[in-house]
């Protein structure tokens, strides 16, 4: 299957400091990526979907001036956390979906990386 | 409203026995896409199976096979022989038409856990 790679896999911040998580499709082209979070023994919650070449959409309750996206190309998404505080600690978890518009395309998710802010 | 109800918070299976796991799902559009995965205590999301709401056989892939009730609204994942690296979190998740195909909804999960 499709791989999709996170770094890092973990990382402990400071409060007040930024923190960028990448997302890269590793042997195909993502048109789409999704970003999730997911607290401790709770489920995924979408974030965000990004397309290449254009602005995230955020789902509502989603700051997007604080949890900036940007899919700059068909391999790479990126997450940062700006100002990170305690309460973004999380793990965060990004999927990409090949190009095509069909209901069982698969979405292939990454290792996820464990933010903790200080 | 829930879109994924998963009701069983946690299932004990022993080894070589099948397991079912409960999914149900709600929605108003006729085409949609139903997933199943599993996220080992490592965190990755692996993807199990796929049910397309116009199949008319339940999907199976090797010991992974979704009960498609859809009438009932409900797909269930029925893991036979289970091995003791089924052990994991196991969700359901939907996609619908009306999202353009992208959005994919998750269940809050059932964690199963496979004894000797």
């Amino acid at each position: 299957g499709a791989v999709v790679s996170q770094h890092p896999s973990r990382v402990i911040c400071k409060s007040g400091t930024s923190v960028k998580i990448e997302c890269r499709s590793l042997d195909f082209q993502a048109t789409t990526m999704f970003w999730y979070r997911q607290f401790p023994k709770q489920s995924l919650m979408l974030m965000a979907t990004s397309n290449e070449g254009s602005k995230a959409t955020y789902e509502q309750g989603v700051e997007k001036d604080k949890f900036l996206i940007n899919h700059a190309s068909l391999t790479l998404s990126t997450l940062t956390v700006t100002s990170a505080h305690p309460e973004d600690s999380s793990f965060y978890i990004c999927s990409a979906k090949e190009t095509g518009t069909a209901l069982e395309d698969t979405q292939y998710f990454g290792p996820g990386t464990r933010l903790t802010v200080l | 409203a829930q879109k994924i109800t998963q009701t069983q918070p946690g299932m004990f299976v022993q080894e070589k026995e099948a397991v079912t796991l409960d999914c149900t799902y709600d929605t108003s559009d006729p085409s949609y896409g139903l997933f199943w995965y599993k996220q080992p205590s490592s965190g990755e999301m692996i993807f199990l199976i796929y049910q397309g709401s116009y199949d008319q056989q339940n999907a199976t892939e090797g010991r992974y096979s979704l009960n498609f009730q859809k009438a009932r609204k409900s797909a269930n994942l029925v893991i036979s022989a289970s091995q003791l690296g089924d052990s994991a979190m196991y969700f359901c998740a939907m996609r619908e038409a009306n999202t353009g195909f992208q959005k994919l909804v998750f269940g809050t999960g059932t964690r199963l856990l496979v004894s000797p």
